[in-house]
Order: structure tokens, then sequence, then C-alpha cells
């Protein structure tokens, strides 16, 4: 099974910073990486996919990169309804992994 | 409107069974890969199974062997059997949808699932 972890595991950050979440996989996965969003209560959100593509209606804020094993999810700009905590996935075997999560909030 | 709406949650005891369900509506439901995704409380997303529109089926060593996922694309709907469930079980279960591209692109509000005696 392909293991993701991510860092920081949380940051603390105020409204207009520039964050970025680390994710990376224990063997290379090309581009096959999403990013999702998930505030309590709530069900995950799919922000980013295939490592760099904007899912349709996510704010232009929000960007990813990477390929292989290492990827990067960066928020240009935070703002107040960002506050909520990161996941990514990888999507390139069965079974699909998720990462620990990064919890982003409020400094 | 893409809609998914889970059901069939609740409490149960360790070794019992429970089946949860999923109805669709907004998109061709078989034209798309399904998949249930959960959450232990306060802990992250688990991958747990997924299923094809043509019935190809994938599960987490988790769960394989006590679990099946099926669908009824004439119903619009996706089922989650779970036997001999554990205290491990315990989780919100989240039904999503794949993208061809298999992201979850659509979730639905997750229905919980206690494993207690």
């Amino acid at each position: 099974d392909i293991q993701m972890t991510q860092s920081p595991s949380s940051v603390s950050a105020s409204v207009g910073d520039r964050v970025t979440i680390t994710c990376r996989a224990s063997r290379s996965i090309t581009n096959w990486l999403a990013w999702y969003q998930q505030k309590p209560g709530k069900a995950p959100k799919l922000l980013i996919y295939t490592a760099s593509s904007l899912q349709s209606g996510v704010p232009s804020r929000f960007s990813g990169s990477g390929s292989g094993t290492d990827f990067t999810l960066t928020i240009s700009s935070l703002q107040p309804e960002d506050f909520a905590t990161y996941y990514c996935q990888q999507a390139n075997s069965f079974p699909f992994t998720f990462g620990p999560g990064t919890k982003v909030d409020i400094k | 409107e893409v809609q998914l709406v889970e059901s069939g949650g609740g409490l149960v005891q360790p070794g019992g069974s429970l089946r949860l369900s999923c109805a669709v509506s907004g998109f061709t439901f078989s034209n798309y890969e399904m998949n249930w995704v959960r959450q232990a409380p306060g802990k992250g997303l688990e991958w747990v199974s997924y299923i094809s529109g043509s019935g190809n089926i994938y599960y987490a060593a988790s769960v394989k062997g006590r679990f099946t996922i099926s669908r009824d694309n004439a119903k619009n709907s996706l089922f989650l059997q779970m036997n001999s469930l554990r205290a491990e079980d315990t989780a919100v279960y989240y039904c999503a949808r794949s993208a061809n591209l298999n992201y979850f692109d659509y979730w639905g509000q997750g229905t919980l699932v206690t494993v207690s005696s």
C-alpha cells in the first residue's frame, strides 16, 4: 500500500497569510494526487485533483504542485473561511489512501 | 443538483450487522464509480470500498471479508453491508462519487455507525 504523510500536522496563521502544506507519498504516484478541505461536522470538499488542477468553483487562491512523491498545497492569502483541516489523497492505485491531515487554525 | 444521502447508521453490538444505503440524484448513477469512506471520531479519512458502474469491486484490507459493497443502478442506490462489526469500525461513513480520475468529487453528509456493547 502507498503511505501518505503530511507536514505540518497543524499550522496557526492569520488572515492574509500564505500557507503551504506538504504531502509525501511512500512511492511515486506521478500526479495522481488530490487535496480536500474539511470543516468540523461536514463532509470533505475536493479542492485540487491531478496534483494541480483546480476543482470547479474553488477559489484561485488555492493551488497545488508537485509530482512523483512530493506535493504541496498553497493558499496564497488565507481567508476566514479557509480555517479547516486539509487532507491529501493518492489516486494512483488501490487501496486509495489519505494523509493524516493538516489543521489550519487562527493565530 | 448532485445529491448523495446516506442512511442506515446507528448503534450495534460487536459482532452485529448493519446495512448502509446511499440514495443519489442529479446525475446518471450507472455512469459513475462510487465509494465508501469513513472517519472515526476525531480521526482522519479512511477509504473503505469502491464499486464501478459495471460492478468491479475493491476493499480496504481492514474490512475485506466482512463488508460487501453493492449498487442498484435502477434505483440510483449504493449499499454497504457490514457484518462482524468491531469497535474499531465506529465512524461516520460517507458515500462519495468518483470522478473518472479516482477522486471524490461529491460526498454525502455521512451516517454515524457506533459499535458498542
